[in-house]
C-alpha cells in the first residue's frame, strides 16, 4: 500500500513567522509530487509542483529528497491568508502511463495577528 | 489544465435512498478520479473510473455501495447507494492533467449529509 504521511499539525504560528511542512512517501517509484491547498469547505487546488532542483514561488519554496523520500514547503513572512490545510501528494503511474495521486491527510497551518 | 463541473453541490438525503453525483469536464481525460473527504481527513480514493471499462475500486469500497458511470470521456457519475449517516461527507471529482508532470484538477465538491 503506497503511503503518504505528513504532521497533521495544526501549526499555530504569527504572522511573519517562517513555517516548515514536511512529508513523506513510502514508493521510490513515484514519478511526481506536489503541494496543494485547501480553504474550508473547498476543493484543494495546487499550490505548487515539487521537483528534485526545488522551486520557488514568492514567499513559497519546495523541495524534494528522492534518496530520503521526503518533500517539503517552507512558507516565509506568513500571512493570515495562509491559514489553510496543505496537503501533500505523490502521483505513482498507473496502467496505459497515466498516474493516480496518493494525498496525505494535509497539515493545517493557523496564522494569528 | 481542466474545467470540472460537479453537482449537486450539496444534499441532504435520508437514509436508505441514493444520490447520483455527476461530474462533467470541459476536455477528454482519460481517468477519473472518485475521492471522499471525511470531516477533518484527507482525501480518500474510492475508485478510478476509465471510460469503457469497469471501475477500479480501492479498498474498503465496492460496486454495489459506490456504483461508478464513466459512458464518454467528458463525464462520470458516482451513485452512493443505501445511505446511512456513515456516508455522510464530502465527495469529490478528480481529473488529472496531461503530460509527464501531472496536476490534479478537482471539481467543487459534493457535501452530503445523510439523515
Amino acid at each position: 500500500r503506497k503511503e503518504v504521511e505528513q504532521d497533521p499539525g495544526p501549526f499555530n504560528v504569527p504572522e511573519g513567522a517562517t513555517v516548515a511542512f514536511n512529508c513523506t512517501y513510502s514508493n521510490s517509484a513515484s514519478q511526481s509530487f506536489f503541494w496543494y491547498r485547501q480553504d474550508c469547505r473547498k476543493e484543494p487546488k495546487l499550490l505548487m509542483s515539487v521537483y528534485s532542483s526545488g522551486n520557488e514561488d514568492g514567499r513559497f519554496t519546495a523541495q524534494l529528497n528522492r534518496a530520503s523520500q521526503y518533500i517539503s514547503l517552507l512558507i516565509r513572512d506568513s500571512k493570515l491568508s495562509d491559514s489553510a490545510t496543505y496537503l501533500c501528494v505523490v502521483n505513482d503511474e498507473a496502467s496505459g502511463g497515466s498516474y493516480i495521486p496518493t494525498f496525505g491527510r494535509g497539515t493545517s497551518l493557523i496564522v494569528h495577528p | 489544465s481542466a474545467v470540472i463541473s460537479q453537482k449537486p453541490s450539496r444534499d441532504i438525503c435520508q437514509r436508505g435512498t441514493s444520490l447520483t453525483i455527476q461530474c462533467q469536464v470541459d476536455s477528454q481525460v482519460t481517468m477519473m478520479f472518485w475521492y471522499r473527504q471525511q470531516p477533518g481527513q484527507s482525501l480518500t480514493l474510492i475508485a478510478t473510473a476509465n471510460q469503457g471499462s469497469e471501475a477500479t475500486y480501492e479498498s474498503g469500497f465496492v460496486i454495489d455501495k459506490f456504483p461508478i458511470s464513466r459512458p464518454n470521456l467528458t463525464f462520470s457519475t458516482l451513485t452512493v447507494s443505501n445511505m446511512s449517516p456513515e456516508d455522510s461527507s464530502i465527495y469529490l471529482c478528480s481529473v488529472e492533467g496531461l503530460g509527464l508532470v501531472t496536476e490534479a484538477f478537482f471539481g467543487q465538491g459534493t457535501r452530503l449529509t445523510v439523515v
